[in-house]
């Protein structure tokens, strides 16, 4: 089945300790992305990548840094978590490019930082 | 980038077409109409998508107006499974972030029994 897979779904941690969120696609996707979404702010784009070793920053990207080793990874990394990244995660994949490509989103991860 | 308007909420019977309304008065030629929705618990899921033309599947229809300056997804039997914030969406290929998709606040869909 395609699908983007995302771990851990629910997470929850204290200040300062690093995490990651592994996120995977089985659909030789070339574009990745994560997005948080806050109650009342939708869903807001924080990195994407075009492809392997190609990143860039969305509209969010402070507090988190991303990989692109492999095209079906794409792992969210929070090096110093803080309690503002408090939020609900999804990762996102779609082929290269053109206006008719859509996006497929993985469950969500909910992350809590006490 | 060009943005969408939508009603904040709306409200159907199960069994009964609903009519979801999208303005989006500075779309641009190159500007595809999305429409994903998101069930509670869930992340996005797509619906539809279209540049020009009336557009079908099995989920819904997608009527774009002549001048592309609004569009309405119909979904043609609410269902209890139906109920979601529904999210209008223009996505540019050629704009900023390789064409991301900018998700507004939807309308949130609620269907009863």
């Amino acid at each position: 089945e395609a699908q983007v897979t995302q771990n851990p779904r629910y997470l929850i941690t204290v200040t300062g300790k690093k995490l990651t969120v592994t996120c995977s696609q089985n659909m030789n996707h070339e574009y990745m992305s994560w997005y948080r979404q806050d109650p009342g702010l939708g869903l807001r784009q924080i990195y994407y990548s075009m492809n392997v070793e190609v990143t860039d920053k969305g509209d969010v990207p402070e507090g988190y840094k991303v990989s692109r080793k492999e095209k079906r990874n794409f792992p969210l990394i929070l090096e110093s978590p803080s309690p503002n990244q408090t939020s609900l995660y999804f990762c996102a994949s779609r082929t290269g490019g053109g206006g008719a490509n859509v996006l497929t989103f993985g469950a969500g991860s909910r992350l809590t930082v006490l | 980038d060009a943005k969408t308007t939508q009603p904040n909420s709306m409200e159907s019977n199960e069994e009964e077409p609903v009519h979801l309304p999208c303005n989006h008065s500075t779309i641009s030629g190159t500007d595809y109409i999305h429409w994903y929705r998101q069930l509670p618990s869930q992340g996005p899921e797509y619906v539809i998508h279209g540049l020009t033309s009336n557009v079908n599947n099995r989920m819904a229809s997608l009527a774009i107006a002549e001048d592309r300056k609004s569009s309405t997804l119909i979904l043609h039997r609410a269902t209890l499974r139906d109920a979601a914030v529904y999210y209008c969406i223009l996505r540019d290929p050629y704009g900023g972030s390789q064409g991301n998709l900018i998700f507004g606040k939807g309308t949130k869909l609620s269907v009863k029994p």
